[in-house]
């Protein structure tokens, strides 16, 4: 199974601030790779797939990169809606594992 | 627009079975290419993925849970349906469905809770 790691746990910013998080795989897995939003007691929103291709209606603050095993979600200038958990998945193989978890909160 | 709705079990016993379903609407089911996802997350914790079913009836498990696991689809009301067997506290989390979008999962249902206790 491929494990995957994000960096950092949690992370305190501020408004206006840019964010980077890393997520990293066990194995390479090219760039089948999906970032998700959540926020408490709501299901993750769909954020980028296939490592840097934005999913229909989510804001061009946000970009993905990284090929192989190592990955990166930025988001240029943060919003006060932005602040929630981020999941990378892999969809490489199965079991298509999730990271687990950057809890991204306000300094 | 595609809507997912779960519906499980609530509370189930230790040892027994537990069971979620998820109900499509806005979309068939029978739309071929697409898998259809369980994911659950225990309170406070990440996600896991359980595991998947196309509308052919083809499966992929997460070996974790494999033994004990079992995906099914009901063409005829929109319908897939988780079965997990032999339940423990470690199973109590939130069960949400979802459906494929490019290589992702781009629609989810609202989640629903499953706790196990005596």
């Amino acid at each position: 199974d491929i494990q995957m790691t994000q960096s950092p746990s949690s992370l305190s910013a501020s408004v206006g601030d840019r964010v980077t998080i890393t997520c990293r795989a066990s194995q390479s897995i090219s760039r089948y790779l999906n970032w998700y939003q959540q926020k408490p007691g709501e299901a993750p929103k769909f954020l980028i797939y296939a490592t840097s291709s934005l999913q229909s209606g989510v804001p061009s603050r946000f970009s993905g990169s990284g090929s192989g095993t190592d990955f990166t979600l930025t988001i240029s200038s943060l919003q006060p809606e932005d602040f929630a958990t981020y999941y990378c998945q892999q969809t490489y193989s199965t079991p298509y594992s999730f990271g687990q978890g950057t809890k991204l909160e306000i300094k | 627009q595609l809507q997912l709705q779960e519906s499980g079990s609530g509370l189930v016993k230790p040892s027994q079975t537990l069971s979620v379903t998820c109900t499509v609407s806005g979309g068939s089911i029978n739309t071929g290419g697409y898998s259809w996802t369980w994911i659950r997350q225990p309170p406070g914790k990440g996600l896991e993925w359980i595991g998947y079913i196309y509308h052919s009836g083809t499966t992929s498990y997460n070996p974790s849970l494999k033994r004990r696991l079992n995906i099914s689809i009901d063409r005829s009301k929109n319908q897939f349906s988780l079965r997990l067997s032999s339940v423990t506290a470690a199973d109590t989390a939130v069960y949400f469905c979802a459906r494929e979008v490019a290589t992702g999962l781009g629609y989810w249902g609202q989640g629903t809770l499953v706790t196990v206790s005596s």
